[in-house]
């Protein structure tokens, strides 16, 4: 494991509900990633951070939002969730954004019903 | 349009024999190219790398292939072990810097 912690590791929700999903880093690296997983998609890029308070979106960023106010913690909201957004939340860290590769935490199971 | 395409879901192997898993791309601007491997209930974690500069790299018992007139490469595991059996992602990083991820292959090696 590279020093990647996120919490929860499950989560049930209603729909329509705030959700915020913490990603904390002890590696300090300045690139952070968040992707979902699921079945028949791989993974997906939803946000990612290329430094404190510098973020952008990926492939499915539509219903999410993220904030990185310090180097260690990137989170990942969902302002209003809906069943399409249950899935397994992963965030990635790594060194550089050139061809380093990303390590991953061990996801988060969120349920929407 | 997936542009990271693991058109096999699933592969079924015999201890001690050869595995190898393909994928296939679309976008002529990627250069840097991943495979991962996923265990049930944990993160992907990372295998082994391949620059377009190269056509294979090998790491142990894993070795990566690429041939970019193709726009296909493939990881290929010998001997593969029990252990082995996991979700394998293959992923690819363009210009743009973001990493593109396959659907994943889930590979059964059989004792």
């Amino acid at each position: 494991d590279a020093g990647i912690t996120q919490s929860p590791r499950h989560k049930v929700t209603e729909t329509g509900t705030p959700v915020t999903l913490r990603c904390h880093q002890t590696e300090n690296h300045r690139y952070m990633y968040w992707y979902r997983q699921d079945p028949g998609h791989g993974l997906r890029l939803i946000h990612y951070s290329y430094g404190v308070k510098d973020t952008d979106k990926g492939e499915v960023s539509d219903g999410y939002s993220v904030s990185r106010s310090k180097t260690e913690d990137f989170l990942l909201t969902l302002e209003s969730a809906t069943s399409s957004q249950t899935s397994v939340y992963f965030c990635a860290i790594s060194e550089s954004g050139l061809n380093s590769p990303l390590h991953f935490g061990n996801g988060t199971r969120l349920t929407v019903t | 349009d997936q542009q990271v395409k693991q058109n096999s879901p699933s592969l079924s192997v015999q201890e001690g024999r050869i595995s190898i898993l393909n994928c296939d791309y679309t976008n002529s601007m990627f250069d840097y190219f991943l495979w991962y491997k996923k265990y049930p209930a944990e993160g992907p974690t990372f295998l082994i790398s391949i620059s377009s500069i190269k056509d294979k790299n090998e790491d142990g018992r894993f070795t990566v292939f690429l041939n970019k007139s193709a726009k296909h490469l493939s990881l290929h595991i010998v001997p593969s072990q029990p252990g082995d059996s996991a979700v394998y992602f293959c992923a690819a990083k363009g210009n743009t810097g973001k990493l593109i991820f396959g659907q994943g292959t889930t590979l059964q090696v059989k004792p």
